[in-house]
């Protein structure tokens, strides 16, 4: 199957610095890029749809000031968590879609553990 | 309503038996996708198994089924022949719409252990 990358795969942070995540995809170009939030314990909760070379949709709730979406590439999303809080401490994961071989299904990244300290 | 709703948050499964996983979902739209997802305690989300709304069989990969009820809108994960390394939390998911709308809602997933 196809191979999603994320970077870093853990991150310790001071409240109010920001914190930029990537996620790539290796082996397949990925016009359309996902980017999900996990608390301990629970499900995966969509936060934003990204498009190459277009503004990043966001799902209800999700401040896009501060949850900063590029995806300048077809390779290559980036999520920058601006003016971290402890609350924003949580497992974030992106996913990539393959729009080349159906059930165009999206394949994961190893995810991105963010530590508010 | 919940889109899609597990309802086992638990699971203790002896290893080689048999193992089903619940999964009912809602939706009025009648082109939609169901997806099992297995996320090990690494995180990566791990693809098993997919069944289209117009799919006339149930979907089956290696050991793995999805037991598909349209009628009863439910979408049951089967594993047969457990084996440990099943252990792992695992999530149902629903894609609605047809192409373009690749959006995934996900189930609060349910925590199997496997017994040796």
């Amino acid at each position: 199957g196809a191979v999603v990358s994320q970077h870093p795969s853990w991150v310790i942070c001071k409240s109010g610095t920001s914190v930029k995540i990537e996620c790539r995809s290796l082996d397949f170009q990925a016009t359309t890029m996902f980017w999900y939030r996990q608390f301990p314990k629970q499900s995966l909760m969509l936060m934003a749809t990204s498009n190459e070379g277009s503004k990043a949709t966001y799902e209800q709730g999700v401040e896009k000031d501060k949850f900063l979406i590029n995806h300048a590439s077809l390779t290559l999303s980036t999520l920058t968590v601006t003016s971290a809080h402890p609350e924003d401490s949580s497992f974030y994961i992106c996913s990539a879609l393959d729009w080349g071989l159906e059930p165009y299904e999206q394949y994961f990244g190893p995810g991105t553990r963010l530590t508010v300290t | 309503a919940q889109k899609i709703t597990q309802t086992q948050p638990g699971m203790f499964v002896q290893e080689k038996e048999a193992v089903t996983l619940d999964c009912t979902y809602d939706t009025s739209d009648p082109s939609y996708g169901l997806f099992w997802y297995k996320q090990p305690s690494s995180g990566e989300m791990i693809f098993l198994i997919y069944q289209g709304s117009y799919d006339q069989q149930n979907a089956t990969e290696g050991r793995y089924s999805l037991n598909f009820q349209k009628a009863r809108k439910s979408a049951n994960l089967v594993i047969s022949a457990s084996q440990l390394g099943d252990s792992a939390m695992y999530f149902c998911a629903m894609r609605e719409g047809g192409f373009g709308n690749e959006k995934l809602t996900f189930g609060t997933g349910t925590r199997l252990t496997i017994i040796p």
